[in-house]
């Protein structure tokens, strides 16, 4: 399982785009990245996978350079309910998975 | 949609007690796990099973068991409640499938141990 850094926190303004990079240099040839969002008292809710190049789907877009060693999530034009905590993780499925989740991310939207 | 439930969402223990969790998916997936999560330190895997009667420590096990009878329903076990057993206990369930795959969380169970 590869490890991930993220940054602790980001600040942003509704409107604006964010993006939240992803290290995962220790990633394996068939792990993927997925990107996860937690609201407060709630568990985390899948946003997203991808396993090279982009990946984009209503809620976010996942860049994935050619050496995998890093990802980025891109959420255009946040809103106020876009605040939240983003983890990124990088695995593969298979009975012997289990998902090791850092602190992510805390992503601040002001007004 | 994939549901997850768990059966509370809070709980007030006494130190010592005997707790259970149950947490239960509609989807018929194979791997089921258990978190707790505590501020500053994410979320951390206690317990997790890929199969009935089957289970695997996970990081923190110590103070916990678990019990998976039925496909699907996982329950963690607080054998004797401590007050550093407070904590969001999340729940989530995955298909067994290699490559792509996604955990589906319960809204999470929070204990307050006193």
């Amino acid at each position: 399982l590869a490890k991930t850094t993220q940054p602790i926190s980001m600040d942003s303004y509704e409107g604006q785009e964010v993006n939240i990079t992803c290290s995962h240099n220790n990633i394996a040839t068939n792990d993927y990245i997925t990107w996860y969002q937690q609201f407060p008292s709630q568990g985390p809710r899948f946003i997203i996978q991808g396993y090279k190049t982009k990946v984009t789907n209503e809620v976010a877009s996942l860049f994935i350079p050619a050496d995998r060693k890093s990802s980025t999530l891109s959420l255009p034009r946040v809103s106020l309910s876009d605040t939240a905590v983003y983890y990124c993780l990088a695995g593969r499925g298979g009975a012997t998975t289990k998902l090791i989740f850092g602190t992510g991310t805390l992503l601040a939207v002001q007004p | 949609d994939v549901k997850v439930t768990q059966s509370s969402r809070y709980l007030v223990k006494r130190t010592g007690e005997k707790v259970f969790l149950e947490c239960v998916q509609d989807m018929d997936h194979e791997n089921m796990f258990w978190y707790r999560q505590d501020p500053g330190l994410g979320l951390r895997l206690i317990y997790f099973s890929y199969d009935v009667k089957m289970k695997e420590k996970g990081d923190i096990p110590e103070g916990y068991s678990v019990s998976r009878e039925k496909k699907e329903r996982f329950s963690l076990i607080l054998e004797s409640a401590s007050t550093n057993q407070t904590s969001m206990y999340l729940c989530a369930s995955s298909i067994e499938r290699q490559g792509a795959y996604g955990y589906t969380f319960g809204s999470g169970t929070r204990l307050t141990v006193v």
